[in-house]
């Protein structure tokens, strides 16, 4: 079956560094990739999307590229900010069967400190 | 506006009892799912419902019995809770091509 694994956190970084957490998947058909953050206490929000090969996701600094060829959807930001602080899930969409399920990643927790 | 909203977020009750879970969406989608989240954030879906049909049941205990009255209503009902039902709850609904949750609901089990 499809399934999704992100590196472990928790990841700890200072304000403004370089922040890479990676994410591969496994699936039989063409799924589209997400990564999804939840601040604290809150529901789960979407954060950037991709739905084919070699498509880049970007929002609030954060982007993705789909790579097939390597079946991974790794997520970066160029500067962190302490406001970023939050779990991170990687996840993919298969509508094999109907019903568009998500599958998710284990979660990455990261914390930005000044 | 609230798009998916879910009551109530906090849900105390001691084991053995029946509770619910409502969840409503205002956005229009004919899909919607229910996903579990463990004490770890592990993310898990438990049903999806088409247009008041079910379509996703990920083996979960049939003392867990969705409900749709209609295409923006998805309520969660649990029978004789237990222990390991403890968890955060989300609804989520689907439409283009993105799945969109609601604040979820935290169940603790006594």
């Amino acid at each position: 079956g499809d399934s999704v694994t992100q590196m472990e956190g928790p990841v700890t970084l200072s304000e403004e560094a370089f922040l890479t957490i990676n994410c591969t998947y496994t699936a039989t058909g063409y799924p589209s990739l997400f990564w999804y953050v939840q601040y604290p206490g809150e529901g789960l929000q979407l954060l950037l999307k991709a739905t084919k090969a070699d498509d880049k996701g970007s929002n609030k600094g954060f982007e993705a590229t789909y790579r097939k060829e390597t079946t991974s959807f790794h997520l970066e930001k160029g500067s962190v900010q302490v406001s970023d602080s939050a779990v991170y899930f990687c996840a993919l969409s298969d509508s094999a069967g109907g019903g568009n399920k998500l599958t998710f990643g284990t979660g990455t927790q990261l914390k930005v400190e000044l | 506006d609230t798009a998916v909203s879910q009551t109530p977020k906090y849900l105390v009750t001691q084991m053995g009892n029946d509770k619910s879970i409502k969840c409503e969406q205002n956005l229009g989608h004919d899909t919607m799912y229910w996903y579990k989240q463990d004490s770890k954030k592990f993310l898990k879906i438990m049903f999806s419902y088409n247009n008041k049909e079910l379509i996703i049941n990920e083996t979960v205990p049939n003392r867990f019995s969705p409900k749709s009255p209609d295409k923006a209503h998805l309520n969660l009902h649990i029978n004789s809770l237990e222990l390991g039902d403890s968890a955060v709850y989300f609804c989520a609904s689907y439409g283009g091509e993105t799945q969109y949750f609601g604040p979820g609901t935290r169940l603790l089990v006594l």
